[in-house]
């Protein structure tokens, strides 16, 4: 079975500091990844997705993942980090086929002070 | 283009009364999901449709949820006598279903309280 593993619950860091998320999954074979985002009260929006090719994939808002098959890692990075990217960030895996469910993370919820 | 929207974005019921959801999927989607997320438990997958398919239901936690798509397209999420832990957000995603890229986009949620 699928399963994401996002170890840090919660994550603080100063405005313009760099951040990166940790993301670990379990899947038998070729996994669909995936970063959301949700804010206070909002529905989850997608910020990347790897399905194969370049590790290095390239999302909104300045973000950025990289797909380490021998690591069965995704962490999501970005070089500067701005006050409106406090958030709460889920990491995701789906099946590889067209549709199908996604297993999500448990989140990672990330506070900016000025 | 619009996308995913769910209504009514917020409802508060009373425990062993029944409730209904729903969503509207981006026009031309396929593919529509439902899941639950809940402080203790996550997002969790509870049901998905795609197209004229049987839907896969594996993720419904009893018998008392249900849920139905009209027309390949709104669907209805029903929780019949609802009880204190089915306070949940309820969110919904749609997919074009076509294609190994395919991707799922949520809508805002419904917060479903149950007193």
């Amino acid at each position: 079975a699928q399963s994401v593993t996002q170890p840090d619950i919660h994550i603080t860091v100063s405005e313009g500091a760099s951040l990166e998320l940790r993301c670990n999954y379990s899947y038998g074979a070729t996994p669909y990844l995936f970063w959301y985002v949700q804010s206070p009260g909002q529905g989850l929006q997608l910020l990347l997705k790897y399905f194969s090719g370049d590790t290095l994939v390239q999302g909104i808002k300045g973000f950025e993942a990289e797909f380490k098959r021998s690591q069965s890692s995704f962490n999501l990075r970005k070089p500067s980090v701005h006050w409106s990217d406090a958030a709460e960030y889920f990491c995701a895996v789906g099946p590889g086929t067209s549709y199908g469910k996604l297993t999500f993370g448990q989140g990672t919820i990330l506070t900016v002070h000025p | 283009g619009a996308g995913v929207s769910q209504s009514p974005s917020n409802k508060v019921t009373e425990k062993g009364k029944d409730v209904e959801l729903r969503c509207d999927p981006i026009s031309g989607h396929t593919a529509l999901y439902w899941y639950r997320q809940s402080l203790g438990q996550g997002l969790e997958f509870l049901i998905y449709f795609q197209g004229n398919s049987a839907p896969d239901k594996s993720g419904l936690p009893s018998d008392r949820f249900s849920a139905e798509r009209t027309g390949g397209s709104v669907s209805t999420l029903t929780i019949q006598r609802t009880q204190q832990e089915d306070s949940a957000v309820y969110l919904c995603a749609s997919s074009s279903g076509q294609g190994r890229s395919d991707t799922q986009y949520f809508g805002p949620g419904t917060r479903l309280t149950v007193l």
